[in-house]
């Protein structure tokens, strides 16, 4: 398997446009998740899914932002206008029931 | 509720001596608690889980860890440090026995001076 794919690895945007993320997890994965890294605020739980459905988007941190996932092998995470302070690397993990996560290696965004 | 602590944010150590990053965690359920790895520029790579069974789990790279219930803690450990085990430590916890998402701490940043 080749593991949490996602991309783009590096993201550049002016503030006010939009950006999509993706990701694939790994096959058979039923959780995903999104987190978020910053030096300020460390690792944040955005969302996560079970089985394509979300269940606690409680770490998303404003409407700009929405994720979904269409379908087992795909998701996207949004952000609707874009800010300089979303600037952060972003990582989608996928996970087993209990299991810890395999995390991608994540989309890096500048918001300018 | 969930959480993981890591209480120290940096962490020196020669190498060839031994280390621990120190991890204490709550949880309202039984703690499936994890530790990964950091390395500048890549993705969280996991080192070692405990799940059940025996409180000493060992893992990747030499990294093991103790899991010990009445100090809620889960100390990361390695006998004889490397200067390339220099990196950003997190320990992570899950409730099995309630909301099922994957809780970080602030991380440890590990350094291993030569």
């Amino acid at each position: 398997d080749a593991g949490v794919i996602q991309s783009p690895r590096h993201e550049v945007t002016e503030m006010g446009q939009e950006v999509t993320l993706r990701c694939k997890p790994i096959s058979g994965h039923d959780y995903l998740f999104w987190y978020r890294q910053t030096m300020m605020r460390g690792l944040e739980l955005l969302i996560y899914f079970n089985n394509n459905v979300p269940i606690d988007d409680s770490g998303m941190p404003e409407d700009r932002f929405s994720a979904k996932m269409p379908n087992a092998s795909f998701s996207t995470l949004k952000i609707q206008p874009s800010e300089p302070r979303d600037s952060a690397v972003y990582f989608c993990a996928s996970s087993l029931a209990g299991g810890g996560g395999t995390f991608g290696s994540g989309t890096r965004l500048t918001v300018v | 509720a969930q959480s993981v602590a890591q209480p120290e944010d940096q962490v020196n150590v020669a190498e060839g001596n031994p280390l621990t990053v120190k991890c204490t965690y709550s949880v309202s359920g039984n703690p499936y608690l994890f530790w990964y790895v950091q390395y500048p520029n890549r993705g969280l790579q996991f080192l070692l889980k405990y799940i059940t069974g025996d409180n000493l789990v060992k893992g990747s790279y030499g990294f093991e860890a103790e899991f010990n219930k009445s100090q809620t803690s889960f100390h990361l450990k390695k006998p004889s440090a490397l200067v390339s085990d220099s990196a950003l430590y997190f320990c992570a916890v899950r409730d099995y026995g309630g909301a099922n998402n994957l809780f970080f701490g602030t991380g440890t940043r590990l350094t291993v001076i030569p």
